[in-house]
């Protein structure tokens, strides 16, 4: 089975600019996380879509926003970058679910996002 | 917050067991713990979880204390490549968002 997938990896924008970015989980799975990773900060939660619906969502600004499409690929972009919005920004893909047995979170390899 | 307290650094021979403890003194009955590692630059590589009992996969053992907070992952017999910040987590079985701590980095020393 294939793993979670993120495209670019790497990305170079400038202040102000916006940017899109794309995770495909693994097939099957019906929820997507998305984290962003500094050396500061370390690893935060941003958001969670659950069939095409935000479930669960961090202490971000609105800067940051996500959406899941119904193959349950999911995009999240991030309007008017500022110096510090430069991470490491993390997917992570599960069976999802309301209940019965735990599962664990599948984490991609990151898009590394540099903001100049 | 995490609610987890992890050493921040171990050191552990090669070839000999890595045990990693993780404190979780206000973990509630539906929290599960839950342990990754992020090999520099990578994405969080899933290990294990565990509910009361303790657990043993291909990976690593988990040992959960009775009263549920306090745990230990144990690599039984580390090697270079199990350098790594380990994470120790708990969470709600149906809840996907992960709170993360600061880790644990683990050094394998030849």
């Amino acid at each position: 089975k294939a793993g979670v997938t993120q495209t670019p990896r790497y990305l170079i924008k400038t202040r102000g600019q916006q940017v899109t970015l794309s995770c495909s989980p693994i097939s099957g799975h019906r929820s997507v996380s998305w984290y962003q990773q500094t050396p500061g900060q370390g690893l935060q939660f941003l958001f969670e879509y659950f069939s095409e619906t935000q479930r669960n969502k961090g202490n971000f600004p609105g800067r940051f926003s996500g959406r899941q499409f119904s193959n349950s690929r999911s995009e999240m972009n991030v309007s008017t970058l500022e110096l510090g919005d430069s991470a490491l920004y993390l997917c992570a893909s599960s069976p999802g679910g309301f209940g019965g047995t735990s599962y664990e979170q599948y984490f991609g390899p990151g898009t590394r996002l540099t903001v100049t | 917050d995490a609610k987890t307290t992890q050493p921040t650094s171990m050191d552990c021979a090669e070839g000999r067991a890595a045990n990693l403890p993780c404190n979780h003194s206000t973990i509630s009955g539906n929290e599960y713990v839950y342990w990754y590692r992020q090999i520099h630059s990578q994405g969080p590589q899933y290990i294990i979880h565990g509910l009361k009992n303790n657990e043993t996969n291909e990976m690593a053992s988990l040992i959960i204390t009775e009263d549920r907070k306090s745990s230990t992952l144990i690599l039984p017999h580390a090697t270079l490549r199990d350098t790594a910040v380990y994470y120790c987590i708990v969470r709600v079985f149906s809840d996907d968002k992960i709170i993360f701590g600061k880790g644990t980095r683990l050094h394998i020393l030849p």
